[in-house]
């Protein structure tokens, strides 16, 4: 099964409002990447944490990774219709090989102007 | 003009029929992935390959087969004992194993 899952799958948010997506995982991550697909296009890499605790912050945007590296968040204010996208935390456990990255289902963005 | 390019955007194809989806990357990455997307599901791992002439098997490897004869390539083969080939397929690639990985356009595969 998914050992890295995602909420909220839907998020709709009104022009303006902030909103936060969780990424949890069943095991501890060496390191945890977020990307964004936008309808009909691919996922383009927006951050890779990999301290524990660690906080990083783009823009409008702010990641943060868990002090125990099994859960991350994406927090998103002032929420503009470009946000609009598919956002998707991707795992690298430690007890699984290079390269073998989890994703997890993604949390749906649609913003109300 | 780098990046990865995948061909072709959709294939239809017949049950029971092979299909080979090709992904070719100009990054000079060593890291090459191909991932499974659909609706609601994410992304899955199928094969990964880290360096030329090596590949590993995803959590989804069934019914799939890869080569990497050349470092810039990674062409995926859909054979006919895949039960439900239907999806969009993205290859990607990265400069090492745990870093950014670069996705490519994909290819929406129907079969009929």
């Amino acid at each position: 099964g998914q050992q890295v899952m995602q909420i909220p799958q839907y998020q709709h948010v009104q022009e303006g409002e902030d909103f936060t997506t969780y990424c949890n995982s069943s095991t501890t991550l060496s390191n945890i990447q977020w990307y964004k697909q936008r309808p009909g296009g691919h996922p383009v890499f927006l951050i890779q944490l990999v301290k524990s605790g660690e906080v990083k912050k783009q823009k409008r945007l702010t990641f943060q990774f868990g002090e125990a590296k099994k859960n991350s968040s994406l927090h998103i204010t002032a929420t503009q219709t470009t946000d609009v996208g598919t956002y998707f935390c991707a795992g690298l456990m430690t007890t699984d090989s290079w390269g073998k990255f989890q994703f997890g289902a993604g949390t749906q963005v649609v913003v109300t102007p | 003009d780098g990046g990865i390019t995948q061909s072709p955007k959709y294939l239809f194809r017949k049950e029971g029929q092979n299909v080979t989806l090709s992904c070719e990357q100009n990054l000079n990455h060593d890291a090459m992935y191909w991932y499974r997307q659909d609706p609601g599901q994410g992304l899955r791992l199928i094969y990964y390959s880290q360096i030329v002439n090596d590949f590993q098997k995803g959590d989804i490897a069934e019914g799939y087969s890869v080569s990497r004869e050349k470092k810039e390539s990674f062409p995926l083969t859909v054979t006919s004992a895949q039960k439900n080939p239907t999806a969009f397929y993205l290859c990607a690639s990265s400069e090492q194993g745990v870093g950014e990985q670069y996705f490519g356009p994909g290819t929406r595969l129907t079969v009929t």
